[in-house]
């Protein structure tokens, strides 16, 4: 089964700032895609970046971009020149590729909330 | 907005009862998910049905059942409720059964007294 785990309960950052929350995933699996949500406190679920493990280059969305490492199962997110309004939760979550298979449900990890700092 | 709805956005409810909540999904979307988040079990795949039909199930209790309709709205029906039960139940809908980018309604809030 795969798990996803972020190791930061917490974080916070400075506006203007930049900062970066940790996800790893663990898969036997070598089609997947991974993802950002964020969860503000009005608690709806907005994606926030996608990756597919079979493109090498790292997915970007205006301030956010991810590192990907696939050999080290890792889907990190930067933020960059943080504003007020990226505090949320933070999830990284997995999906397994389109190969084949029944279930293309979303795992979660715990989530990292992010507090920004005026 | 992500174009899913879901109603009710908040039921409260008593031990034992047994309640429906409803999801519309994006036009054009023909999967709909089901995800619980709870405090101690975090988010939680419950059930993903495809046009009409049941395609996955995660760890959906025996209590709780889903259909989706001809029109693909989709209703979760929770009965017997217990107070674990009390959580935030998301809807989200994609356009094919792999999910490549499922959108997420505003949850409706359920607390069981």
């Amino acid at each position: 089964a795969q798990t996803v785990t972020q190791s930061q309960p917490e974080m916070s950052v400075q506006e203007a700032e930049t900062v970066t929350l940790s996800c790893t995933y663990d898969t036997s699996e070598s089609d997947y895609y991974l993802f950002w949500y964020k969860q503000p406190p009005s608690r709806q679920m907005i994606l926030v970046i996608r990756q597919e493990a079979y493109k090498q280059q790292n997915a970007t969305e205006n301030r956010f971009s991810v590192n990907f490492q696939k050999a080290a199962k890792s889907f990190s997110l930067k933020i960059s020149d943080s504003q007020l309004g990226d505090a949320a939760m933070y999830f990284c979550a997995y999906k397994r590729g389109n190969s084949g298979g029944s279930n293309y449900k979303l795992t979660f990890g715990k989530g990292t909330l992010l507090t920004v700092n005026p | 907005d992500s174009g899913v709805t879901q109603t009710p956005k908040h039921l409260i409810t008593a031990t034992g009862q047994r309640v429906t909540l409803r999801c519309s999904p994006r036009s054009g979307d023909l999967s709909v998910y089901w995800y619980q988040q709870s405090l101690d079990q975090g988010l939680q795949f419950l059930i993903q049905y495809y046009n009409g039909e049941e395609r996955a199930k995660g760890n959906i209790l025996e209590r709780f059942s889903a259909q989706q309709f001809p029109d693909l709205h989709s209703e979760l029906n929770l009965s017997s409720l217990e107070l674990g039960d009390s959580a935030l139940y998301f809807c989200a809908s994609s356009v094919g059964y792999a999910g490549d980018e499922q959108f997420f309604g505003p949850g409706t809030r359920l607390t069981v007294l």
